[in-house]
């Protein structure tokens, strides 16, 4: 069965440091992957995606992440966090073998300090 | 296009009261899932629903809880009798499949914050 673990329940970063959340999955095909972001009260909004091609992929407001499949991870990075970047981070899997489901993983809350 | 449209955004109710949540999805789209979410389950989803009927519902709770797609723009979950328990949000999105790749994007709505008292 397919699963996602983000290890990293709360993270706390300075406004303008840099962020990374970790994010490692287990699928036995090829993965598509996938990171959302909640800010409070609303749904969920896709950062970025990941199916085929270069392993760095770019998202928006100036989210990218790597898949590397030898780790079986797909961690989102961001150069410099803005105060707006808090809210919550959700790493997602899915693929052919799943039909059309995804698997989340159970977030990441990212605080950010002034 | 408004994106994918959920009703109501609020719903309090009483115990054993039924309880009708509402989807429109993405003009076009023929993917729509129901999910809920809770502090202590996370992102859980409940069914998802191909061209209009349903492919998967083995997250679905139990009896109690249904879910219909009458028609390529509309889905309703129902839950008869409601239960404390169920109080939770309850998102719906939608997605297009596309040829040669199964899994396109999922599309969120803003959810509907259920409390059952």
């Amino acid at each position: 069965a397919q699963s996602v673990t983000q290890p990293d329940i709360h993270i706390t970063v300075s406004e303008g440091a840099s962020l990374e959340l970790r994010c490692n999955y287990s699928y036995g095909a090829t993965p598509y992957l996938f990171w959302y972001v909640q800010s409070p009260g609303q749904g969920l909004q896709l950062l970025l995606k990941y199916f085929s091609g270069d392993t760095l992929v770019q998202g928006i407001k100036g989210f990218e992440a790597e898949f590397k499949r030898s780790q079986s991870s797909f961690n989102l990075r961001k150069p410099s966090v803005h105060w707006s970047d808090a809210a919550e981070y959700f790493c997602a899997v899915g693929g052919r073998a799943a039909g059309n489901k995804l698997t989340f993983g159970g977030g990441t809350r990212v605080l950010v300090k002034p | 296009d408004a994106g994918v449209i959920q009703s109501p955004r609020h719903e309090v109710t009483e115990m054993g009261q039924e309880v009708t949540l509402r989807c429109k999805p993405i003009s076009g789209h023929d993917y729509l899932f129901w999910y809920r979410q809770t502090m202590m389950r996370g992102l859980e989803l409940l069914i998802y629903f191909n061209n209009n009927v349903p492919i998967d519902d083995s997250g679905m709770p139990e009896d109690r809880f249904s879910a219909k797609m009458p028609n390529a723009s509309f889905s309703t979950l129902k839950i008869q009798p409601s239960e404390p328990r169920d109080s939770a949000v309850y998102f719906c999105a939608s997605s297009l499949s596309l040829a040669g790749v199964h899994q396109e994007t999922q599309y969120f709505g803003p959810g509907t914050r259920l409390l059952v008292l």
